[in-house]
């Protein structure tokens, strides 16, 4: 699987949209970018995934580049309960691809 | 609807002793089943997974073991803890019904 590259921190100020940049310059035609989050001391939560084109569904927006060498999580409102760690993982929908392998992330501090 | 059930929450054992942390799915039929492991400030890691009853991968070589006795079962073992198996043991399911990988709740080991 294509390696990521996150920001280690970022701060949003509550209420503020949260953009989230990935780097992933050698994804590959068939993987696809996936974002979690982990809250402290609880397992990581699925947010969104994509392919090429834009997503969004009622937790966030996923804007990948028409090259798909970058990708931006865009949480539209953020709020005190957003501050996690924030995981860009690039993985491959191919059968035998098990493996969720998960970087630092970044952690996102939304601040009041 | 599919959920994850994982269990202690917590647990403290003396070096030496044996342990058993159990993960079962109910919702769905063949998932995939993970078990990963966060050190403190430290990342997830893949520890094993399993791809049906009886069929378990391992990642890195260490001191625990799986075991999934029944579809819906995953079970991580180790005979002896060693003080650096604390940590936050973390099951997850992937499969039909679900996007990308969903994690229980956790449970946090404190070898003493």
């Amino acid at each position: 699987d294509a390696k990521t590259t996150q920001p280690p921190s970022m701060d949003c100020a509550e209420g503020r949209a949260a953009n989230l940049p990935c780097n992933h310059s050698t994804i590959s035609g068939n993987e696809y970018v996936y974002w979690y989050r982990q809250i402290h001391s609880q397992g990581p939560q699925y947010i969104i995934h994509g392919l090429k084109n834009n997503e969004t569904n009622e937790m966030a927006s996923l804007i990948i580049t028409e090259d798909r060498k970058s990708s931006t999580l865009i949480l539209p409102h953020a709020t005190l309960r957003d501050t996690a760690v924030y995981y860009c993982i690039v993985r491959s929908s191919g059968a035998g691809s098990y493996q969720l392998t998960f970087g630092k992330g970044t952690k996102l501090s939304v601040i009041p | 609807s599919q959920t994850i059930h994982q269990w202690p929450a917590t647990l403290v054992q003396p070096v030496g002793s044996p342990l058993s942390l159990e993960c079962t799915v109910e919702g769905t039929s063949n998932p995939n089943l993970y078990w990963y492991r966060q050190a403190a400030g430290r990342g997830l890691q893949l520890l094993f997974y399993s791809v049906g009853i009886g069929q378990i991968s391992s990642e890195v070589p260490q001191n625990l073991s799986a075991s999934r006795p029944q579809d819906r079962q995953f079970i991580l073992s180790s005979k002896k803890l060693l003080l650096s198996d604390s940590g936050f043991y973390l099951c997850a399911w992937s499969g039909a019904g679900s996007y990308g990988y969903t994690f229980g709740s956790g449970t946090r080991l404190t070898v003493v």
